[in-house]
């Protein structure tokens, strides 16, 4: 079975750009989350998307947005970049949402805002 | 603030010897725990969890074990193994928001030969 898998794997941005990042979970697997993780904040949940509904969002503000396709995938943008944003994204997957499911994540994309 | 702590940045091991990880937490509405080992320029591995209404739970070489009322829980590896060396990070999710995983900072462990 394939794992979760994230499109950039790297990515250079400039200041006030937007990016759009992907995440395809595994197969059979409904539940995509995202989170950040930098050096000095460790790793941070951004949202959840389950049944193409956002179900739960972490303290990031409105630059940071998400969706999900009917097929599971998920994208996430980040509008106006700041040098801040600089970080690995991380997408996870589960079976399910609303309940302690493992999450699987994948990869990351490292993103660099210059 | 930060909910979930790894006090210990770094922890080395000889082979063969056992390596006690350690999490606190402070959010008592945490229900469910997990670990995971990170490798470098790879997302985080599953390795156990152990949801609150237990105090134990094994898999092969590795036990997570919860201590509620010291909102501790730690992850003993035995015996650790060179492949074992990565950092670990401790989660925690809450009922009802049981997808939105709380982390800690993650220590690093190296198994020495």
């Amino acid at each position: 079975k394939a794992g979760v898998t994230q499109t950039p794997r790297y990515l250079i941005k400039t200041r006030g750009q937007q990016v759009t990042l992907s995440c395809s979970p595994i197969s059979g697997h409904r539940s995509v989350s995202w989170y950040q993780q930098t050096p000095g904040q460790g790793l941070q949940f951004l949202f959840e998307y389950f049944s193409e509904t956002q179900r739960n969002k972490g303290n990031f503000p409105g630059r940071f947005s998400g969706r999900q396709f009917s097929n599971s995938r998920s994208e996430m943008n980040v509008s106006t970049l700041e040098l801040g944003d600089s970080a690995l994204y991380l997408c996870a997957s589960s079976l399910f949402a609303g309940s302690s499911y493992e999450q699987y994540f994948g990869p990351g994309t490292r993103l660099t805002v210059t | 603030d930060q909910q979930v702590k790894q006090n210990s940045p770094s922890l080395s091991v000889q082979e063969g010897r056992i390596s006690i990880l350690n999490c606190d937490y402070t959010n008592s509405m945490f229900d469910y725990f997990l670990w995971y080992k990170k490798y470098p320029a790879e997302g985080p591995t599953f390795l156990i969890s152990i949801s609150s209404i237990k105090d134990k739970n094994e898999d092969g070489r590795f036990t997570v074990f919860l201590n509620k009322s010291a909102k501790h829980l730690s992850l003993h590896i035995v015996p650790s193994q060179p492949g074992d060396s990565a950092v670990y990070f401790c989660a925690a999710s809450g009922a009802g928001t049981a997808s939105k995983l709380t982390f800690g900072t993650g220590t690093r462990l190296q198994v020495t030969l």
